[in-house]
């Protein structure tokens, strides 16, 4: 069954503490995407990479950060810079070419302790 | 100004009945539009994708896509306790602008 896996479901931050979040692929998709989602709000984009090495801020990079060092996987860093964390992260995924609609994975929950 | 404006509801309707859910935007460059469906604690998940003007229907869910008014909208008909979601509204430029912008979403709730 292809799709795309975030894990964990939830997880918890200390303060001062990076943690990442996992995601991965096997829909053979060469763009991925982490979206932040806040009560309220859209999803705000957080970084995309439409191929491996390769990656762009979106509109709220600050405090994050990615690799792209297979083409499945797309993991993502929030580091002791982001203040306000919590939230409910969300991995997408694409073809390139054209404007392709993306595919997400059920989500990751941050939490601070 | 937010580019893309979505009533956030709750909306709430009685099963079986028709829902119409909107958004409007103010970027003319958009060209495709997408519907997406979200259950609590879940990720979206794509409903319709459309290009440009028009119609599109799948089942009971269509899409219509007014770039004059700059506005679109997913209908429901015969509404199920089962399409009781949030439902975001996307939309981008294309080739070499294909990122995406969302809506808030819209909850809906359909009453049994």
């Amino acid at each position: 069954d292809g799709g795309i896996t975030q894990s964990p479901k939830y997880l918890f931050r200390k303060e001062g503490q990076n943690v990442t979040l996992s995601c991965e692929q096997n829909l053979n998709h060469d763009a991925m995407y982490w979206y932040r989602q806040d009560p309220g709000q859209g999803l705000r984009l957080i970084y995309y990479s439409q191929i491996v090495n390769d990656f762009q801020k979106g509109d709220i990079a600050e405090g994050y950060s990615v690799s792209r060092e297979k083409k499945e996987s797309f993991p993502l860093t929030v580091t002791s810079a982001q203040k306000n964390p919590t939230a409910f992260y969300l991995c997408a995924s694409s073809s390139t070419g054209g404007s392709q609609p993306q595919h997400f994975g059920d989500g990751t929950r941050l939490s601070i302790l | 100004q937010k580019e893309v404006e979505q009533d956030p509801g709750p909306l709430s309707v009685p099963e079986g009945a028709i829902v119409s859910l909107n958004c409007t935007y103010s970027n003319s460059a958009f060209q495709y539009f997408m519907w997406y469906r979200q259950y609590s604690r879940k990720g979206p998940e794509l409903l319709m994708y459309t290009y440009s003007s028009g119609n599109k229907e799948d089942g009971r869910f269509t899409a219509q896509v007014d770039k004059s008014s700059k506005y679109i909208s997913l209908f429901i008909r015969d509404s199920q306790p089962s399409d009781s979601a949030t439902y975001l509204c996307a939309m981008s430029g294309g080739f070499g602008n294909e990122k995406l912008t969302f809506g808030t979403g819209t909850r809906l709730t359909i009453i049994p």
